[in-house]
């Protein structure tokens, strides 16, 4: 079947921590794979992508790396600030159906001074 | 930068009325997304259209319908609100396989 996993949250973490958020897919076949950023009153925001396995998405500090052997695309960054209190997404592509996402259900992070 | 905008940030409607959201892009994308998010489900996909005048169902199309008359404006109709479409709802736009494009969303409150 089609499914993302994400890790439960909330995720605490201290200023300049690091970070890591699991998030893993079942899907015949590689589809791309993205992270989402939901901050507080907003809508979702595309953090980055991965399009094939071994494929690495970066932004802001953030990385992802499409790992086919392990059916994974674990949000990681080195070092996190207050601004990255959020609700992050993970999800993944179903092209044959007009651009369709499935979408874990989504990991709290809250950041502390 | 695309622009998805959601006419409404919040909502409060009765039981049983009749709730129309609506959606606008501006950047001529052909598919468009309605989802509602809940708490510990994350999102869920209620209806989308993959062109003027086409809908598909999503996961939780119940109690919900759509209208796409202009390829610009996606709207959602709860034709009888009930107390357990209190909800967030999210609406999004993409180009073909690209990423989706998200709106700010609509807390919908329904008494």
């Amino acid at each position: 079947g089609n499914s993302v996993t994400q890790m439960e949250g909330p995720v605490t973490l201290s200023e300049e921590a690091f970070l890591t958020i699991n998030c893993t897919y079942t899907a015949t076949g590689y589809p791309s794979l993205f992270w989402y950023v939901q901050y507080p009153g907003e809508g979702l925001q595309l953090l980055l992508k991965a399009t094939k396995a071994d494929d690495k998405g970066s932004n802001k500090g953030f990385e992802a790396t499409y790992r086919k052997e392990t059916t994974s695309f674990h949000l990681e960054k080195g070092s996190v600030q207050v601004s990255d209190s959020a609700v992050y997404f993970c999800a993944r592509a179903i092209y044959n159906q007009g651009g369709k996402l499935i979408f874990g259900q989504g990991t709290e992070l809250s950041v502390k001074p | 930068d695309v622009k998805v905008t959601q006419s409404s940030r919040y909502l409060v409607k009765r039981t049983g009325e009749k709730v129309f959201l609506e959606c606008v892009q501006d950047m001529d994308h052909e598919n468009m997304f309605w989802y509602r998010q809940d708490p510990g489900l994350g999102l869920r996909l209620i209806y989308f259209s993959y062109d003027v005048k086409m809908k598909e169902k999503g996961d939780i199309p119940e109690g919900y319908s759509v209208s796409r008359e202009k390829k610009e404006r996606f709207s959602l109709i709860l034709e009888s609100a009930s107390t357990n479409q209190t909800s967030m709802y999210l609406c999004a736009s993409s180009l073909g396989a690209q990423p989706q494009h998200f709106g700010d969303g609509t807390r919908l409150s329904i008494l």
